[in-house]
């Protein structure tokens, strides 16, 4: 069955430091995953999402992220933060039938 | 412009009564979603329905209903089975509803709707 890790569930960061938000995944299928950002009471809009070819993938505001077949990983990253960055993130893989596997989220703190 | 709205942003309910949440599209996405969020569990799959007619029960169905009667609309009832009702709920479509392996579509979603019962 697949599912789906956020291994911290709050990461505080000063502001301009890099960042990044872990995740690792598990599937029996063709691996296909997100990175999706909430911002304090809207919905998720997605970041990023690797389908295949390149295993680095870039994303909206500046995010990018590393699928790592042998970790089974798809860690988050960010070279220097913004406090606008400061929301929840989740991961998340596609699932027989089209549906998507959340984890449950990481908050991102940004620290002036 | 597209986008998926969800109504009401904010509703109370008492005990025992029945609510109706309403997400309507205008992407022409055959794929509908209900999730429910709760702080620290993430998103979990209440409904989906893949095509106009037809829907399937995710990971809490229990306590909850859907329909399904036209492609752009796909409301979601809370009855008073549900135990623990109060929760952020959020809906999302995406372009191709499929059975089988994972497409890889993305999911998009509305601004979600709180939903509070007093």
């Amino acid at each position: 069955a697949q599912s789906v890790t956020q291994l911290d569930s709050q990461v505080p960061v000063f502001e301009e430091a890099p960042v990044e938000l872990r995740c690792n995944y598990s599937s029996s299928v063709s691996v296909y995953l997100f990175w999706y950002v909430q911002y304090p009471n809207q919905g998720l809009q997605l970041l990023l999402k690797y389908l295949s070819g390149s295993t680095l993938v870039k994303g909206i505001n500046g995010f990018e992220a590393e699928f790592n077949k042998s970790q089974t990983s798809f860690h988050l990253r960010k070279p220097s933060v913004h406090i606008s960055d400061t929301a929840e993130y989740f991961c998340a893989v596609s699932v027989p039938d089209d549906k998507i596997i959340f984890g449950k989220g990481t908050r991102l703190h940004i620290l002036p | 412009d597209g986008g998926i709205t969800q109504s009401p942003k904010y509703l109370f309910r008492k005990e025992g009564q029945n609510v109706t949440l309403s997400c309507e599209q205008n992407l022409n996405h055959d794929a509908m979603y209900w999730y429910r969020q709760d702080p620290g569990q993430g998103l979990r799959l209440i409904y989906y329905s893949q095509i106009v007619n037809d829907f399937q029960k995710g990971d809490i169905a229990e306590g909850y209903s859907v329909s399904r009667e036209k492609k752009e609309s796909f409301p979601l009832t809370v009855t008073s089975a549900q135990k623990n009702p109060t929760a952020f709920y959020l809906c999302a479509s995406s372009s191709q509803g499929t059975t089988g392996p994972p497409s890889g579509n993305t999911i998009y979603f509305g601004e979600g709707s709180w939903l509070t019962v007093v």
